[in-house]
């Protein structure tokens, strides 16, 4: 059975911090990992990732997957409270492309 | 990306009645999902929306009582039959974008339904 843990359940920090989630997984025929930002009903797309040590960066978000040891992290720098949010990692097995989700991680950044 | 739209955003409806939920995407896309998020759970898959054929369903989930439409490649409705409060979740559609292999996946804005 796919299994997809993400770590911490939650998080707290200030605006400015620094914060990695994590996101270890376990599916059968892997494809791709997918991250998402949940804020308040639909998940909005930020990365999905292929390759193993190739980073992916949108402004101050950035990820980076390790095939081999299963895992993958999500940084953000410099914390603003709009980033306060549930991430949802993603990956995805199979032909039939579907998605097996973590329970996500929630963020709160306090002004 | 894709521009999706749900309807309906949000309902409240009866213990035994059921819902329509319908998902309309802006370009055709092969690959539809219907997605549930329980309070305070993650993402499950329900099933994948199969145009002109019928849905495959995760393991959980029935036909009779999740059954799901696709009659062409921008559109899907899924029915949440004979409910009951546990089904009181957001229902989620989504489509795999194709722009490079393997694809991207986008969600619809969710419809939130409570069953009373």
């Amino acid at each position: 059975e796919d299994k997809v843990v993400q770590s911490p359940l939650s998080l707290v920090v200030h605006e400015g911090d620094t914060v990695t989630l994590n996101c270890s997984y376990e599916v059968t025929n892997f494809r791709s990992l997918l991250w998402y930002k949940q804020e308040k009903k639909a998940p909005t797309f930020l990365f999905m990732l292929t390759s193993s040590g190739i980073e992916k960066k949108s402004g101050r978000l950035s990820s980076i997957l390790d095939k081999k040891e299963l895992f993958s992290i999500l940084n953000i720098t410099a914390t603003q409270t709009g980033d306060s949010a549930v991430y949802l990692c993603a990956p995805g097995s199979g032909s039939a492309r579907q998605l097996t989700f973590g329970s996500g991680t929630q963020l709160t950044v306090l002004p | 990306s894709a521009v999706i739209s749900q309807k309906p955003s949000r309902d409240i409806c009866q213990r035994g009645t059921s819902l329509t939920i319908q998902c309309q995407v802006d370009s055709q896309v092969t690959m539809m999902f219907w997605y549930r998020q329980q309070p305070g759970q993650s993402l499950t898959l329900i099933a994948t929306a199969n145009q002109g054929s019928e849905a495959t369903y995760e393991s959980g989930f029935v036909i009779d009582k999740f059954p799901i439409s696709r009659p062409n490649l921008t559109f899907s409705t899924l029915t949440v039959s004979n409910m009951s409060p546990e089904d009181s979740s957001i229902y989620l559609c989504s489509v795999e974008v194709q722009g490079s292999i393997p694809y991207e996946q986008y969600f619809g804005p969710g419809t939130r339904l409570t069953v009373t």
